[in-house]
């Protein structure tokens, strides 16, 4: 267990449908970063969180949207789904703004069908 | 944009070989460098780090890798594999910016 929390671990939804990832940091760090792993893909960056407010943004669709409540914990919001948004999503946390390494959670599957 | 090449797709080696696997990132300036591992079915989890000093670093399980600026690279290495080293290697590159850019893995499968 690395302390970074997501939920749910697996996901199967329809086309066209809309998905709420969760993330829970390691206990003490206010970042929050959110990526897609995809096979075609690899990792990709879609977008950063520091208590609270945005502070990068990757590769995030448009249809993509994330926020990191004052708990801390983030959601990442996908919606309109399409086949290829099939892909692994990983949140990983680190202490502050920039890091030494971060802490990854164990991803959530979504297959889109 | 910074960007970071891992030339080997798939590796395949027979336990008590030796592995070095190649990252090159793409940024002229003062970087961060990683490595990554990700057993089959877990998250990704730090292998080892470099941010300054010695350019040999080492890391957990007897892992290291060397920073070599002049050729923008960070190749990790293990003198002998063993079987349970079976997992997906990712290098990463943090430029300055608070996230990092990893590359696409590299597949090590060790027979045993």
């Amino acid at each position: 267990d690395s302390g970074v929390t997501q939920t749910p671990k697996h996901l199967i939804t329809a086309t066209g449908q809309r998905v709420t990832l969760r993330c829970s940091p390691r206990s003490g760090d206010l970042s929050v970063y959110w990526y897609q792993q995809s096979l075609d893909q690899g990792l990709q960056f879609l977008i950063q969180y520091y208590n609270g407010e945005e502070r990068a943004k990757g590769n995030i669709l448009e249809r993509f949207s994330a926020q990191q409540f004052p708990d801390l914990h983030s959601e990442l919001n996908l919606s309109s789904l399409e086949l290829g948004d099939s892909a692994l999503y990983f949140c990983a946390s680190s202490a502050g703004i920039t890091h030494y390494g971060y802490t990854f959670g164990s991803g959530t599957r979504l297959t889109v069908v | 944009a910074q960007s970071v090449s891992q030339h080997n797709h798939h590796v395949i080696l027979s336990e008590a070989a030796s592995l070095e696997l190649g990252c090159n990132y793409s940024y002229g300036g003062t970087v961060n460098l990683f490595w990554y591992v990700q057993y089959p079915g877990q998250h990704l989890q730090l292998l080892l780090k470099y941010f300054s000093g010695d350019p040999l670093v080492k890391g957990i399980k007897g892992f290291e890798a060397e920073f070599i600026k002049s050729k923008f690279s960070f190749n990790l290495r293990k003198p002998s594999v063993q079987w349970s080293d079976t997992a997906e290697y990712f290098c990463a590159v943090n430029a300055g910016q608070g996230n990092l850019i990893f590359g696409k893995g590299t597949k090590l499968s060790v027979k045993p």
